[in-house]
């Protein structure tokens, strides 16, 4: 059964601090997605990592996969409060085509 | 609308009620989920359908029965709700087949369903 461990879980930062979100997974998988969700709001596709190495940068994130560690990172660079949300990755099911497994979720906090 | 839709975004029900929630795609996409999310244990699948009239069971299904006799839709059917079921539920599409869908998924804006 494959499992998607994120950490931490909660995170609370200052504004203008850099910061790593960790997404840790159990089998093989070649493509990672990330998402942020703001408060009631929905999920939104935030990165799709495709392949070992692939990094993505949008703004002050950036995302990177490792396959073979079976690890992602999600780097906060200089947070702003806008970045408060909470960030969910998500790992292809292989042996189950067209299913993603969620990682718990980090809830950000970027405090002025 | 384009997109995915979601009703009702709200739902109050008592226990015992049968209670549908609708999701509507208009992207053609072959693939629709269920998920609900509590505090606690993040997003969990519920059901999951790869085409019309193929339908799945994910982790949590008690309770839960699905249909998909259309590609754009995907109603999720409480039988007889409970107390447990109070959640907020989210339906997803996504499309892995098509050429740089890369099987990401599209969630929809979610409905809350409070059972009392």
């Amino acid at each position: 059964e494959l499992k998607v461990e994120q950490n931490p879980l909660f995170l609370s930062m200052q504004e203008g601090k850099n910061y790593t979100i960790y997404c840790n997974y159990s089998t093989t998988s070649d493509r990672l997605y990330w998402y942020r969700q703001d408060p009631g709001k929905s999920l939104e596709s935030l990165f799709v990592l495709l392949s070992n190495g692939a990094v993505k940068q949008e703004g002050r994130l950036m995302a990177s996969l490792d396959t073979k560690a079976r690890l992602s990172t999600l780097h906060i660079t200089a947070a702003v409060h806008d970045l408060s949300a909470t960030y969910f990755c998500a790992v292809d099911v292989r042996t189950s085509y067209g299913k993603l497994t969620f990682g718990q979720g980090t809830i950000l906090t970027v405090h002025p | 609308d384009a997109g995915i839709t979601q009703s009702p975004r709200y739902k109050i029900t008592e226990t015992g009620r049968q209670v549908t929630l609708m999701c509507h795609q208009t992207w053609s996409h072959s693939y629709m989920f269920w998920y609900r999310q509590d505090l606690g244990h993040g997003l969990r699948l519920i059901y999951y359908s790869a085409a019309a009239d193929i339908t799945d069971k994910g982790e949590v299904p008690d309770g839960y029965v699905v249909s998909r006799s259309k590609t754009e839709n995907f109603p999720l059917t409480l039988e007889s709700a409970t107390r447990s079921q109070t959640s907020v539920y989210f339906c997803a599409s996504s499309d892995p087949g098509a050429s740089r869908s890369y099987n990401e998924q599209f969630f929809g804006p979610g409905t809350r369903l409070t059972v009392l």
